[in-house]
């Protein structure tokens, strides 16, 4: 089964830069997912974007898909030390499976 | 609402031995999954239940077992335990279709099998 290969593995910035996270995959995907893991919230849902749709927002994240060139970006704008967190993409593949990639280590130093 | 809770939080078991994790999803929600993390191998899969129906599963041998109750709460079991079992174990519920919808993750059962 595919998994999403994200890129980079750890990333490091200074609070109020922008971080880009890429996700790529391999075949078809229903949607795929954004989410974020730190010790003290757990695993939450960010973003779910559709095979269908390019572009969503939610506060300062944006994601993009490109089903062409078969990834997605999460980009967090203006970031803080609260987003210091792993990110995950998860592909939703057909046949109903939910497929993790290995994440990217987010550090935001203040 | 209440968030998804899983019980128990952590759980030290001996090679061989058997153990059943629980999960009570959002009021609501009627689909479960569950995921092993671990350091090697990340998040990975186990399976998905609806309406008491095991829908899809992963790639895990069959000493994986879940199951779904009526009140949509669900039991993960793992019989006899080897050292590599030893992982974070995650259940999130969601609404609707599933899978195909944002998922709400349970702050995990840690198991460590000794």
């Amino acid at each position: 089964s595919q998994q999403g290969e994200e890129d980079p593995q750890a990333l490091s910035i200074q609070e109020g830069e922008n971080a880009t996270m890429n996700c790529s995959y391999k075949t078809s995907i229903n949607n795929l997912q954004w989410y974020r893991q730190n010790s003290g919230r757990g695993l939450v849902h960010l973003i779910l974007i559709r095979s269908n749709e390019r572009e969503k927002h939610s506060g300062r994240l944006r994601v993009t898909l490109d089903t062409s060139k078969k990834s997605s970006s999460l980009l967090i704008t203006a970031s803080r030390a609260a987003d210091t967190a792993s990110y995950f993409c998860a592909i939703m593949e057909y046949g109903n499976k939910l497929v993790f990639g290995a994440g990217t280590i987010l550090r935001v130093k203040s | 609402k209440a968030g998804v809770t899983q019980t128990p939080r952590y759980l030290i078991k001996t090679r061989g031995q058997q153990v059943t994790l629980s999960c009570s999803p959002i009021s609501g929600h009627r689909s479960v999954s569950w995921y092993q993390q671990t350091p090697g191998q990340g998040l990975q899969f186990l399976f998905e239940y609806f309406s008491e129906t095991q829908r899809n599963k992963g790639n895990f041998p069959g000493r994986f077992s879940g199951r779904q109750f009526s009140n949509s709460r669900s039991e993960m079991n793992v019989s006899t335990l080897e050292l590599g079992d030893s992982a974070l174990y995650l259940c999130a519920s969601s609404s609707g279709g599933g899978l195909t919808y944002e998922q709400y993750f349970g702050p995990g059962t840690r198991l460590t099998v000794t």
